[in-house]
């Protein structure tokens, strides 16, 4: 069965530091990019930037740039989301997704594959 | 506020049919960029309904359907049934802002 199994819940205080996983099994992690979207009440969803697992490249939204790091280690499968200074306005639920194309060229990609979340919460 | 807009709730009775509209601009779905479509129950993964405005994976019933003109498209579910009670998310690209862009959620209650 193809999953994506994210690490448990987090609670932590400004300016703290984190990173949270999301393990790839039941297919070829490198074969797939795996994407990160974060939840909030505010903002609904909200695409944050993909990582491919082959070669660690790497692309962010422009609303999450600088904010986060996002990367991957495929020799176990796993991609990261991290942060170096948490804020109160990064408490939301984070899901990473896997990316399937389906036409060449362009952003033609859908989420086929869900991890359950990882809910992130930052308060004093 | 999300980019794509959909209504906050629907609802419908057993076997009826609804429909959720997501309505975009001339930078994302009115730019031909496609729509995917998710179903979410809180506390469990998302799951592709939807692709490429109206293709079903494997496994998603024909009783799910989607459509697009224009800068909206829309999501039906024919013969509603209570597990159907969930989230429901349209998700597109647009190029002003180089992002992949979601819709703020549906929540459909079966009554």
């Amino acid at each position: 069965e193809v999953q994506l199994v994210q690490s448990g819940a987090e609670v932590k205080k400004p300016g703290e530091s984190l990173r949270i996983s999301c393990r790839g099994s039941g297919y070829r992690f490198t074969s797939y990019w795996i994407t990160w979207v974060r939840q909030t009440p505010g903002k609904g969803l909200q695409w944050m930037g993909i990582v491919d697992p082959s070669d660690s490249y790497i692309n962010y939204s422009p609303s999450f740039q600088g904010h986060v790091t996002i990367s991957a280690d495929k020799s176990i499968s796993t991609a990261y989301l991290q942060w170096s200074s948490l804020k109160a306005s990064d408490t939301g639920v984070y899901y990473c997704a896997r990316l399937r194309r389906y036409l060449e060229g362009g952003p033609y990609y859908y989420m086929d594959v869900w991890g359950t979340g990882t809910t992130v919460t930052v308060s004093s | 506020q999300s980019v794509l807009t959909q209504p906050p709730s629907v609802s419908g009775a057993p076997g009826q049919r609804v429909t959720i509209s997501c309505t975009g601009s001339s930078s994302n779905i009115g730019a031909d960029y496609d729509v995917h479509w998710y179903q979410h129950l809180p506390g469990t993964a998302p799951k592709v309904l939807i692709y490429d405005n109206n293709n079903r994976p494997s496994g998603v019933p024909d009783r799910f359907s989607g459509s697009k003109s224009g800068t909206s498209a829309s999501l039906a579910i024919t013969g509603l049934q209570t597990e159907d009670e969930a989230d429901y998310y349209c998700q597109s690209y647009d190029n002003s802002l180089s992002d992949w862009v979601f819709g703020g959620g549906t929540k459909l209650t079966v009554l």
